[in-house]
């Protein structure tokens, strides 16, 4: 079955050290997408790519970047992890422009 | 500034009874909404969605209801199920903005036996 699989599920870093959480979709999905979820805000996008090549800023971007060289793969790397950074990531594809599949989550503590 | 709200954090209500999750858009450009229900320690999961062409749309169990006018859409689950129990996201899809969806803050559902 096809699935999207996010690496590490738990991860306690200290501020300052850069950090890549992987996603990996076997869908053959085109877009994939990557969100924080926090207390009170919901999900909130961080950056998202339609395509190998293609990454664009979402709402929260700062301090977050992708990058595309294949379809499978979206790693979001922290390059100076800031203890506001401590949230649950999540990642997720869809094939259209509508629903979109999520995988389970990386719980980020930054301390 | 939040496009889609969700303004009750929590909702608990009896097995059988039935369950009103309520949210609010602001974005005239939203055309496509979506529900999502998640569990803990898990990821989201699509539940339903509808076009903003249609003003109902029903799946066993669920239906959800788009009231254009008002900018209001809400998730009617019935009869409710102790499964459905956990947190729903209401989400808005805007096609003039890269189709990106803007999620709500969500809604805690309790099912009591």
């Amino acid at each position: 079955d096809a699935e999207i699989t996010q690496s590490p599920r738990h991860k306690i870093t200290e501020t300052g050290r850069q950090v890549t959480l992987a996603c990996h979709q076997t869908w053959n999905h085109n877009n994939m997408f990557w969100y924080r979820q926090d207390l009170g805000h919901g999900l909130r996008l961080i950056h998202y790519s339609y395509g190998v090549q293609d990454t664009n800023k979402g709402e929260v971007s700062d301090g977050y970047s992708v990058s595309r060289s294949n379809t499978e793969d979206l790693p979001l790397t922290l390059e100076s992890a800031a203890s506001s950074q401590t949230s649950v990531y999540f990642c997720a594809s869809s094939g259209g422009r509508g629903e979109l599949f999520f995988g389970e989550g990386s719980r980020l503590t930054v301390l | 500034d939040q496009q889609v709200k969700q303004n009750s954090p929590s909702l608990s209500v009896q097995e059988g009874r039935i369950s009103i999750l309520n949210c609010d858009y602001t974005n005239s450009m939203f055309d496509y909404f979506l529900w999502y229900k998640k569990y803990p320690a898990e990821g989201p999961t699509f539940l339903i969605s509808i076009s903003s062409i249609k003003d109902k749309n029903e799946d066993g169990r669920f239906t959800v209801f788009l009231n254009k006018s008002a900018k209001h859409l809400s998730l009617h689950i019935v009869p409710s199920q102790p499964g459905d129990s956990a947190v729903y996201f209401c989400a808005a899809r805007d096609s003039s903005n890269d189709y990106k969806l803007s999620f709500g803050a969500g809604t805690t559902v309790t099912v009591r036996a």
